[in-house]
């Protein structure tokens, strides 16, 4: 069983340039998320979708965007990035059918910007 | 402001007992999460509390008391692969995830 698929595993960008970091999901869980993990900090949440077609803006969704097309995928678009974005990525995602609603996480994406 | 306050690193000796504690003010409150984080991985859930008191799992302990914004994850029987850092989240009233930093365990033999 898969679970969560992120792509790349490792990205280095040159400040400026477009990146979209992929999220693929086989339990077809409602919702997605997507967390930035910088050292010292906890995980800061990115953007959130609770169900396709839908999304909404979590604690830093400055310089990012999302779309949730379909159940599976949750794609993350830096249009135009800068050093601040050098973080690791993760997307998790959860079923959202009951109170207990655990998050797992995708093996994630480490990202440099220079 | 939202805050999940967690020691930044513990050290502990093979075979031994380590108490984790966390302590949270948040807005609102439906449930505390632990999760496991090995070193370039990906954080893998532990447990779940939202009633007080002590929930058992294995080797794997975790205790929550709401009036006092408190939980600690108990871990016995201390093994080499345990070394990892420890993740407490708090479930707010949005239903959204607030992570603590973790605490990373350093285990000696």
């Amino acid at each position: 069983t898969a679970g969560i698929t992120q792509a790349p595993t490792s990205q280095i960008l040159a400040a400026g340039r477009s990146m979209t970091l992929r999220c693929t999901q086989d339990m077809r869980h409602n919702a997605m998320y997507w967390y930035r993990q910088d050292l010292g900090l906890g995980l800061r949440l990115i953007h959130y979708s609770n169900t396709a077609g839908t999304t909404g803006k979590g604690e830093v969704p400055d310089g990012y965007s999302v779309s949730r097309a379909n159940t599976d995928d949750f794609p993350l678009t830096l249009a135009s990035a800068v050093p601040s974005q050098t973080s690791v990525y993760f997307c998790a995602s959860s079923a959202l059918d009951s109170s207990t609603d655990t998050q797992y996480f995708g093996p994630g994406t480490r990202l440099t910007v220079l | 402001g939202q805050n999940i306050d967690q020691p930044t690193e513990m050290t502990a000796t093979e075979g031994a007992i380590v108490q984790i504690n966390c302590t949270y003010q948040t807005s609102g409150f439906n449930g505390l999460f632990w999760y496991q984080q090995h070193a370039g991985e990906a954080p893998t859930f532990l447990s779940y509390n939202v009633l007080d008191g002590l929930e058992e799992k294995g080797r794997f302990s975790s205790f929550l008391s709401r009036s006092k914004g408190y939980s600690y994850l108990l871990l016995k029987e201390l093994q080499m692969k345990d070394s990892a850092s420890y993740l407490c989240a708090v479930l707010d009233s949005n239903y959204q995830l607030i992570w603590g930093a973790g605490t990373k365990l350093i285990i000696k033999p």
